[in-house]
């Protein structure tokens, strides 16, 4: 079945770097494009970026362009996110997600990642 | 990007209906066909219920229904049952950026 497990997420200073990983298993990684979507706490749903087959393509939300760069390994079906220069706002649950048909249809366990002195 | 505009709360008793509302404009709702929504229990990852407009995915019950008019998408909760009881979220790819918003969020309340 399709399972994609998310880690990496902790705590981290303002201004400081994190990486979280997205590991995909059940489906052929490579033809889907994949996406990282964000909940900060008690709040609702952000979009973040989606990549596409190859990596070529990638696309941010304004709030995170040039501060977060996704990847993606298709030989060992994962998929990362590369945040810098944290803020307390980037505080929230970040979850991998896979894209098909202009949807999320299958998104990771999620990652809390906060930002704090 | 402005998100969707829900309404914050909805509510109704057991066997009833409910629509929740999704406000969108020409260049997202109203101009793409790929509109979803979401259902969140408290807690947990958010589940995929309707996709491309009215759409449902395999598993997700036949009383969970989706439309559109204009630049407004509509999730149809009918029968509802107390495990229905969750946030929802609608989301729309955005053709203008080529990115995704999502709604506001909607609590909704079986009474």
């Amino acid at each position: 079945q399709v399972q994609l497990v998310d880690s990496g997420g902790g705590v981290v200073k303002p201004g400081g770097s994190l990486r979280l990983s997205c590991e995909a298993s059940g489906f052929m990684f490579s033809d889907y494009y994949m996406g990282w979507i964000r909940q900060s706490p008690g709040k609702g749903l952000q979009w973040i970026s989606y990549i596409s087959l190859n990596g070529r393509s990638i696309f941010y939300t304004d709030s995170v362009k040039g501060r977060f760069f996704v990847s993606r390994d298709n030989g060992k079906k994962s998929l990362f996110l590369h945040m810098n220069s944290l803020r307390a706002e980037d505080t929230a649950t970040y979850y991998c997600v896979r894209m098909t048909n202009g949807c999320f249809d299958y998104w990771g366990q999620g990652n809390l990642v906060t930002v704090s002195s | 990007q402005s998100a969707l505009t829900q309404p914050p709360s909805a509510s109704g008793s057991p066997a009833q209906s409910v629509t929740i509302s999704c406000a969108g404009t020409s260049s997202d709702v109203g101009g793409y066909n790929y509109v979803s929504w979401y259902q969140q229990h408290p807690g947990k990852v958010p589940k995929l219920l309707i996709y491309e407009v009215d759409k449902r995915p395999s598993g997700v019950p036949d009383r969970f229904s989706g439309s559109r008019s204009g630049t407004t998408a509509s999730l149809t909760v009918s029968g509802l049952q107390p495990e229905d009881e969750a946030d929802y979220y609608c989301c729309s790819y955005s053709g203008r950026t080529n990115f995704y918003v999502f709604g506001t969020g909607t609590r909704l309340t079986v009474l």
